[in-house]
């Protein structure tokens, strides 16, 4: 079956740029997360959701950073002004419940800034 | 706070050697635990999770973990290292109560000799 779809896979923005990243959970799945992920470390908690409602927004890291999910379903993660130090893989994914212990990774869309 | 400590960030083994990577956690409520595996340019796929049933856990492709509340430890093993099993690992933990977010170590790199 289709599991969590991101696009684009890789993305290269110059220093200033908006960018906006896109996040197709699996069909059905309340739980949604997004994760950022630098270069030889784990991924780090940046926001979720469950279904359409934002609960918990504690890891963005500054007011450039934005997320919605405005049907419950797909969602996007939009990043003003890029700077270098938001080069990274981010990582979306999602779950089945209300509380859901298993989390359904997508491959992740690589940012470079330039 | 939720946090996990993974020692060592490479470990080396021979193919059908034992595979052994660390995990020690620290939470302020019962924890819900996990190991996930991510191969390059690819999102992490759940290996095994522990959610307060059997101490003793068993995952896919043949590795098992055992959560011991007294050494706040969950470590990952395989009795017969393959090929295949080279890949970076991840322990995370749950991120406390009302709340699914996942708190993830720095990462083990396993490379398998054959």
């Amino acid at each position: 079956g289709a599991g969590v779809s991101q696009s684009p896979r890789y993305k290269v923005a110059k220093r200033g740029q908006d960018v906006a990243l896109r996040c197709d959970p699996i069909s059905g799945h309340v739980s949604l997360f997004w994760y950022q992920q630098a270069l030889g470390q784990g991924p780090e908690f940046l926001t979720y959701f469950q279904n359409e409602a934002q609960l918990d927004k504690s890891g963005l890291p500054s007011d450039r950073f934005f997320a919605e999910r405005p049907e419950g379903s797909v969602s996007t993660l939009k990043i003003q002004r890029t700077q270098q130090e938001d080069s990274a893989v981010y990582l979306c994914a999602s779950g089945v419940g209300l509380t859901s212990y298993e989390q359904y990774f997508g491959p992740g869309t690589r940012l470079t800034v330039t | 706070a939720q946090s996990v400590t993974q020692l060592g960030s490479h470990v080396s083994v021979s193919e059908g050697a034992l595979v052994l990577l660390r995990c020690n956690y620290s939470s302020s409520v019962p924890p819900y635990l996990f190991w996930y595996v991510q191969y390059p340019n690819q999102g992490l796929q759940l290996l095994l999770k522990y959610t307060s049933a059997a101490t003793l856990v068993k995952g896919i492709n043949g590795f098992e973990a055992e959560f011991k509340k007294s050494e706040t430890s969950f470590h990952l093993t395989k009795p017969s290292a393959h090929m295949s099993d080279a890949a970076e690992y991840f322990c995370a933990v749950s991120g406390g109560f009302n709340t699914d977010k996942l708190i993830f170590g720095t990462g083990t790199r396993l490379q398998v000799f054959p």
